[in-house]
């Protein structure tokens, strides 16, 4: 079965410090793996997928087989970054995604 | 573009009273559409997913069903609410690869 581990409940930085939010996966094939985003009254939304390998808004996520992570990194934490982010796993197919507990990101002034 | 709708925003209801929360997409055709349930502290748990009319497939046992009527709609219902179900409600839609795009949810308390 396939699991997706976000080890920090919260995560508290400070502005203009580097961001890294943790993700391991478990899976047996070849998964796509994806961050969302929730911003504070507002719907669970895409940020990044890794076949894309975009950087959206600062943000950037490598995906390591080897140690079976997809970190979300920003090099430089704005104070609009404060969310919630969940990092969500996919087979590919039309069968779900299987998502973290997700990590609350604030950022402090 | 796209968008997908869910109602009621909100939802109180008693114990035992019967569920229904509706899902509904605009701008696309055969969707692929999930429901998932997000409890606090414990990410999102997908429920049903459809990828066609009148089919359903349910990923964990509760006491929720899930129906598609048509193309672009998408319902979960309960005959009798239990206070577990409590929690908040997404529906997503998907083109058909992985990616989906959710809905803003319902805030469903059972009392």
């Amino acid at each position: 079965a396939q699991r997706v581990t976000q080890p920090e409940k919260l995560l508290s930085v400070f502005k203009g410090a580097p961001v890294e939010l943790k993700c391991n996966y478990s899976y047996s094939g070849s998964p796509e793996l994806f961050w969302y985003v929730q911003y504070s009254r507002q719907r669970l939304q895409l940020l990044l997928r890794h076949i894309s390998r975009e950087s959206i808004k600062g943000f950037t996520a490598d995906l390591n087989k080897g140690e079976t992570s997809f970190h979300l990194k920003k090099p430089f934490a704005q104070e609009e970054d404060s969310a919630m982010y969940y990092c969500a796993i996919s087979g590919g197919g039309a069968d779900g995604l299987t998502f973290g507990k997700g990590t609350h990101l604030i950022i402090q002034p | 573009s796209q968008t997908i709708h869910q109602w009621p925003a909100t939802l109180v209801q008693p114990v035992g009273s019967p569920l229904s929360l509706e899902c509904t997409v605009e701008g696309t055709s055969n969707p692929n559409l999930y429901w998932y349930r997000q409890a606090a502290g414990r990410g999102l748990q997908l429920l049903f997913y459809s990828v066609g009319i009148g089919q359903i497939s349910s990923e964990v046992p509760q006491n929720l069903s899930a129906s598609r009527p048509q193309d672009r709609q998408f319902i979960l219902s309960s005959k009798k609410l239990l206070l577990s179900d409590s929690g908040f409600y997404l529906c997503a839609w998907s083109p058909g690869v992985a990616e989906q795009y959710f809905g803003p949810g319902t805030r469903l308390t059972v009392t």
